[in-house]
């Protein structure tokens, strides 16, 4: 049964710093990982889709990674801003779902 | 295009009382997803249609729970009857055309007393 984990749970930051968020899937058999962003109160948006046969995806200041074969991803966030704070999913499907991990609330603070 | 559409925003009963929620898909996409999110068990998948035909149920947590998707730009969750251990946040989001990224809507935020 796949288990995805999200390490830190939470996370607080000053603005500017470079940071890293951690995802890691027991089941490597998957074809591709998401990075989600939750805003208190919304919905999920969709950050960044890495294929299975992709080591890695950017887009802006974000870069996501993924290392299969050790389960893991990560997400990279350059010269973070208070505009970022929010709750970050990692997911991966699994039979005809996503299975999502607890997530990351990240705080960064002016 | 609009987005996946829910209603109603915010849903605030009392126990024993029927809710319906309600999901529009983004045009053209041809699965849909009902997922539930609370703080002790995160965000859990409760439903999968594809092709408005449910495919995956075995995340509705028991016979109070019922969805349908009577075409493809329209489905519902149902709660009977509702509990306060039912509130949470629900979630629909849709997925087809090219890629393979689902698209959530704003979610419905119940609250059962």
């Amino acid at each position: 049964k796949q288990e995805v984990t999200q390490i830190p749970a939470a996370l607080s930051v000053p603005e500017g710093e470079n940071l890293v968020l951690n995802c890691s899937f027991t089941d490597s058999a998957i074809y591709n990982l998401q990075w989600f962003r939750q805003d208190p109160g919304k919905g999920l948006t969709s950050l960044l889709l890495i294929q299975s046969s992709q080591r890695e995806q950017t887009s802006g200041r974000l870069n996501a990674s993924l290392d299969k074969s050790s389960g893991r991803s990560t997400l990279y966030i350059a010269a973070s801003q208070p505009g970022d704070s929010a709750t970050y999913l990692c997911a991966v499907p699994g039979t005809y779902k996503y299975i999502f991990g607890t997530g990351t609330r990240l705080k960064v603070l002016a | 295009d609009a987005g996946v559409i829910q209603s109603p925003r915010h849903e605030v009963t009392e126990m024993g009382q029927e809710v319906t929620l309600r999901c529009k898909p983004i045009s053209g996409h041809n699965s849909l997803f009902w997922y539930r999110q609370t703080m002790m068990r995160g965000l859990e998948l409760l439903i999968y249609f594809n092709n408005n035909v449910p495919i995956d149920d075995s995340g509705m947590p028991e016979d109070r729970f019922s969805a349908k998707m009577p075409n493809a730009s329209f489905s519902t969750l149902k709660i009977q009857p509702s509990e306060p251990r039912d509130s949470a946040v629900y979630f629909c989001a849709s997925e087809g055309g090219r890629t393979d990224t689902q698209y959530f809507g704003p979610g419905t935020r119940l609250t059962v007393l």
